[in-house]
């Protein structure tokens, strides 16, 4: 069974600042994907960055890019210019791509990321 | 806004009870999938329905049970309840199945709590 993990329960950082969280995965397929979701106090999960796991490149969406090390089974999300915004818990995600019993997303334990003005 | 909706936004219940959770899914998207997010467990998986059939089971208890109906909207019946299955209870859909780019979106989600 694929697991998440996410070492870092809490994390801070300043305003316009940069911040990584950290995620490390394991499985045994090669082929799936990754995702980071944001939550925050509203409790709504936002898809913050997709990558698949084919792909050598690292995805990138505005101030939000990944470091994606497949050997090493390691996913970061890299926030740029941290936002107040951005305040929020961050969830590490995992879903099989050919898993042809379901779609299943797999999530670590998250990340609490504080934001200070 | 996803366009996943979920009915009620809160729900208080006493131990013992039985309660329903309904989810809407997107216009077109025809996987639904029921999380539970717990202090105690996280964020789990519980259930995928595909086009009104069962397509995966995850840490589902025997007390729940779901189904997706032909219109595609799905419930989640919780029964017997426990002070321990207070969580966010949350829905998501998409378009299919296995694909490649088989993105899920979430609901709001119902908080459920047990008294």
């Amino acid at each position: 069974a694929q697991t998440v993990t996410q070492s870092q329960p809490e994390m801070s950082v300043q305003e316009a600042e940069t911040v990584t969280l950290s995620c490390t995965y394991d499985t045994s397929e090669s082929d799936y994907y990754l995702f980071w979701y944001k939550q925050p106090p509203s409790r709504q999960m936002i898809l913050v960055i997709r990558q698949e796991a084919y792909k050598q490149q690292n995805a990138t969406e505005n101030r939000f890019s990944v470091n994606f090390q497949k050997a090493a089974k390691s996913f970061s999300l890299k926030i740029s210019d941290s936002q107040l915004g951005d305040a929020a818990m961050y969830f590490c995600a995992y879903r099989t791509f050919t898993d042809t019993s379901g779609s299943r997303l797999t999530f670590g334990e998250g990340t609490q990321l504080t934001v200070n003005p | 806004d996803s366009g996943v909706t979920q009915t009620p936004k809160h729900l208080i219940t006493a131990t013992g009870q039985r309660v329903t959770l309904r989810c809407s899914p997107r216009s077109g998207d025809l996987s639904v999938y029921w999380y539970q997010q717990s202090l105690d467990q996280g964020l789990q998986f519980l259930i995928q329905y595909y086009n009104g059939e069962e397509r995966a089971k995850g840490n589902i208890l025997e007390r729940f049970s779901a189904q997706q109906f032909p219109d595609l909207h799905s419930e989640l019946n919780l029964s017997s309840l426990e002070l321990g299955d207070s969580a966010l209870y949350f829905c998501a859909s998409s378009v299919g199945m296995g694909e490649r780019r088989n993105e899920q979106f979430f609901g709001p989600g119902t908080r459920l709590t047990v008294l």
